[in-house]
């Protein structure tokens, strides 16, 4: 079995600034990592995914995340944030071998909070 | 094309009831997956569906129960509702099984229900 802990519930970050939300997570097997997005009243939106190959990861509105397979990690970074990006983001797991039948686990989430 | 469509969107049940949630997966999607997302926390993986069979559930009590159409449609149904059944129930569709999440999740905006 795997868990996931996003270790801060909550990330205040001016707007501009460059943010990085953590991700760690438990295995005893190889994973697939993913992070999501969800906006209010909003199903959630695949924003990355690790799969294989070049551990550093990168979506079209400019976040980025590093699987670091010493640290479990899978942290979440942007350079530079917008009032847009304000959202909550799930980190999320799958086993390999499981050929996707036992479902992402997922973290508890981190509200990303943009001030202007 | 269609994404993903939850209905309906609100709900609001009794202790003890049962319940249906329905969902019309993203065209040409033939795997379909529910997850509950209770207030705060990140979705739990109910259990999935392919070619109308259950390939895969969470951990979940037999009174969750789903169903997979021939026209890729789902639902999810909820015997003896408990008052910690209330939460968002997402649906997510994708295309095939092999190879995990190659193939992403596209998730609904779910459907909130809430038992009094």
């Amino acid at each position: 079995a795997q868990s996931v802990t996003q270790l801060d519930s909550q990330v205040p970050v001016f707007e501009e600034a460059p943010v990085e939300l953590r991700c760690n997570y438990s295995s005893s097997v190889s994973v697939y990592l993913f992070w999501y997005v969800q906006y209010p009243n909003q199903g959630l939106q695949l924003l990355l995914k690790y799969l294989s190959g070049s551990t550093l990861v990168k979506s079209i509105n400019g976040f980025e995340a590093e699987f670091n397979k010493s640290q479990t990690s899978f942290h979440l970074r942007k350079p530079s944030v917008h009032i847009s990006d304000t959202a909550e983001y799930f980190c999320a797991v799958s086993d390999v071998s499981g050929g996707g039948a036992d479902g992402l686990t997922f973290g508890k989430g981190t509200h990303l909070i943009i001030q202007p | 094309e269609t994404g993903v469509t939850q209905s309906p969107t609100h709900l609001i049940k009794t202790r003890g009831q049962q319940v249906t949630l329905r969902c019309s997966s993203q065209s040409g999607h033939n795997t379909v997956s529910w997850y509950q997302q209770a207030l705060g926390q990140g979705p739990q993986f109910i259990f999935q569906y392919y070619r109308e069979e259950e390939n895969g559930r969470g951990n979940f009590p037999p009174r969750f129960s789903g169903l997979q159409f021939p026209n890729y449609s789902s639902e999810l149904n909820v015997n003896a509702l408990e008052l910690d059944d209330s939460a968002l129930y997402l649906c997510a569709s994708r295309q095939g099984t092999g190879g995990a999440y190659i193939s992403p999740l596209h998730f609904g905006n779910g459907t909130r229900l809430t038992v009094t």
